[in-house]
Order: structure tokens, then C-alpha cells, then sequence
């Protein structure tokens, strides 16, 4: 079946570093959306990308999905403590009509001060 | 801002015994979804429905859930024997149509409900 890959699993960084997550779909994505999910908490949305090659920006995060529609990658510039969590990223398959999101395995963030 | 909620926060349950987690979606939302987190683990999918029938269900979703829209405001997952597998965070999610009727709107997730069976 369709499989989100998403790597690293985990991330330490100090304070002020940047940090990459990356997304990759063994099928076609009509779209694909991005949710951080704090320790005990739920998945939070924090974007949909649905062209090839999109390219969107909030503050310090940045989200790219590419032109074949099946990777994307979310980079935080100069990580904050506030930043830790677990991002994940949840494709909606080309064919889709039903919603069924397909979410990768995250990647875990810690930053440290 | 409009949210999903979820009750029970938390729910205990013995092996064998039935449980219902309740969903509140948002009022103007017309999908909804189901999707468990096993501790440690991403989130899988369950479930979703639209105009009071199922529209796609997991391998995980078998012969023992049941989902059901009683009112015009809830959104329940029936799980009828708990098996200690069945431990895990339950979501519940709901978007409003996308573009052509389709589902690619964004999906909002409640709090989650988390059921332990013993």
C-alpha cells in the first residue's frame, strides 16, 4: 500500500541551528499537510501544500512540496526552544476522494538552550 | 476560533468490554475521520465518513468498530470487545469540502481520547 517515509527520526540542535525534516511518498500526493504534535498533545495543522514545486513560508518555517508531488521538506531556520515537538507530514493520495491522510513516522525534535 | 472536541479525555476500559469515544467536529464541517496513535508511534488512519456512511476504512478497522453520527453535532467510534492492542490515542478530525466537492481541505484534529484496556 502507499507509504509516507519521513527522516530523520530524530533531531538534537542547539539553539539557533536550523533543522530539516524530509517527506518522501512511494505514490503521487494530491496534497500534502504538515502538523506538530507537542509531547501529550494532538497533531496541530500547520500547512497544506497542494502544487508541484510550492513553496510556502511562516515566520521561520519554511515548506516546500515537490514538482513530481510526491517529497517534501519542512526547514526551520534558527531553531527556539519552543520549536520541540514531533512534525509530521500526512499525504493525501492522488486518487483520493476520501480524506484517508497518510501520515509519515515524524521526526522528533529537541532543541536545546 | 472553532475546535474539535473530544470525550472522554481518558477512558479505562477491561479486555472484552465495549467503549464509545464521542467526537464533537466542527458545526460547519461535513467529513470526518477517525485515526489512533499507539504510544511512540505516527498516527494511522481509521476511518472517514461523509453524508452518514462510511467512505473508507483501514485493515485496522475491523468487524469490532463502528462509527456513527447519531445527531446532527456527534461523531462516535464503537470499539464492541477491547482488546489490549486497542490501546492507544484515539482522534477525531474534521474538514469542510475542498475544492470540486473533494476532501483535500485541511483536517482538524480534537485532543484526542486515550484508552488504556487492562
Amino acid at each position: 500500500g502507499q507509504q509516507v517515509m519521513q527522516i530523520p527520526q530524530y533531531q538534537h540542535v542547539q539553539e539557533g541551528e536550523d533543522f530539516t525534516t524530509y517527506c518522501n511518498s512511494s505514490t503521487t500526493l494530491s496534497n500534502i499537510q504538515w502538523y506538530k504534535q507537542r509531547p501529550g498533545g494532538h497533531p496541530v495543522f500547520l500547512i497544506q501544500l497542494v502544487k508541484s514545486g510550492e513553496v510556502k513560508k511562516q515566520k521561520r518555517l519554511t515548506f516546500q512540496f515537490g514538482e513530481a508531488k510526491k517529497n517534501s521538506s519542512l526547514h526551520i531556520t534558527a531553531t527556539q526552544t519552543t520549536d520541540v515537538g514531533t512534525y509530521f507530514c500526512a499525504g493525501l493520495r492522488g486518487s483520493s476522494n476520501t480524506g484517508k491522510l497518510i501520515f509519515g513516522q515524524g521526526t522528533t525534535l529537541q532543541v536545546k538552550p | 476560533e472553532p475546535e474539535v472536541t473530544q470525550t472522554p479525555s481518558h477512558q479505562v476500559t477491561q479486555m472484552g468490554q465495549e467503549v464509545i469515544l464521542r467526537c464533537v467536529p466542527i458545526s460547519n464541517h461535513l467529513y470526518f475521520y477517525w485515526y489512533r496513535q499507539i504510544l511512540g508511534q505516527k498516527v494511522e488512519f481509521l476511518v472517514s465518513f461523509y453524508n452518514n456512511e462510511i467512505s473508507e476504512k483501514s485493515e485496522i478497522f475491523d468487524d469490532q468498530f463502528s462509527v456513527e453520527r447519531p445527531d446532527g453535532s456527534n461523531f462516535t467510534l464503537k470499539i464492541r470487545s477491547t482488546k489490549l492492542e486497542d490501546s492507544a490515542m484515539y482522534f477525531c478530525a474534521s474538514s469542510r469540502p475542498g475544492l470540486a466537492g473533494t476532501y483535500t481541505d485541511t483536517q482538524y484534529f480534537g485532543p484526542g481520547t486515550r484508552l488504556t484496556v487492562l
